[in-house]
């Protein structure tokens, strides 16, 4: 059973496409995030979901978008892709109460 | 805003041997959680060990444990009897008590050497 899922795990696609990534969390918690972690390994948050509700919005371009359907799924949509959005992207998800968060097994998107 | 320094990019050990990675912090927060994550070349970030700020007792979980220094803002992270298995990345992260959102550090990237 597989606690934090994203998929796909691999997305290979062309500057100016427009992709999706979505992630689900079986814990119950009530707070998922998206991370993006560069060739350096540099883990930066982007956003924070709530119970559906956005509480971090760090600065990102306008071209990422989360979606969050409900508290166990945060969506995570980028419009027009260029090649820095190169990058795996991390989905965490805690609950209320706590504060370690879980990790998804990450998503690795090229940009060609 | 809070910092996260892990100051040895690289570090390697003798299987079986004993490594101390350091990190150290900056806050004005009294309250807080510190972190240890593992990131082996699978790239799942695994949790290592957490600890407290409020809490003196320096954590430990079977192999791993931690010298947590509040007053010098450090928190290493010590791997007894080193293994294979514990080639991996590993990152240290900060979380305010009243915040929402980790501070990582740039990671220690540590390769056990059989």
């Amino acid at each position: 059973d597989t606690a934090v899922s994203q998929t796909p795990k691999y997305l290979v696609t062309q500057m100016g496409n427009d992709k999706s990534i979505k992630c689900e969390q079986n814990l119950g918690h009530d707070t998922m995030y998206w991370y993006k972690q560069d060739s350096k390994k540099f883990l930066k948050i982007m956003f924070s979901y709530n119970n559906k509700e956005l509480i971090i919005n760090e600065t990102v371009p306008n071209r990422f978008s989360p979606k969050s359907p409900d508290k166990a799924h945060l969506n995570l949509h980028i419009n027009s892709l260029e090649l820095g959005d190169s990058a795996v992207y991390f989905c965490a998800s805690r609950s209320r109460g706590a504060y370690e968060q879980y990790f998804g097994p990450g998503t690795r998107l090229t940009v060609t | 805003a809070q910092t996260v320094t892990q100051s040895q990019p690289e570090m390697s050990v003798q299987e079986a041997e004993t490594v101390t990675l350091s990190c150290t912090y900056d806050t004005s927060e009294n309250n807080y959680y510190l972190f240890w994550y593992k990131q082996p070349p699978s790239r799942q970030m695994i949790l290592v060990i957490r600890q407290e700020a409020y809490k003196q007792q320096n954590a430990t979980e079977n192999r791993f444990s931690v010298n947590f220094q509040k007053a010098a803002k450090s928190f290493s992270l010590k791997i007894s009897d080193s293994q294979l298995g514990d080639t991996a990345m590993y990152f240290c992260a900060f979380m305010k008590d009243t915040g929402n959102q980790f501070y990582f550090g740039t990671g220690t990237s540590l390769t056990v050497i059989p």
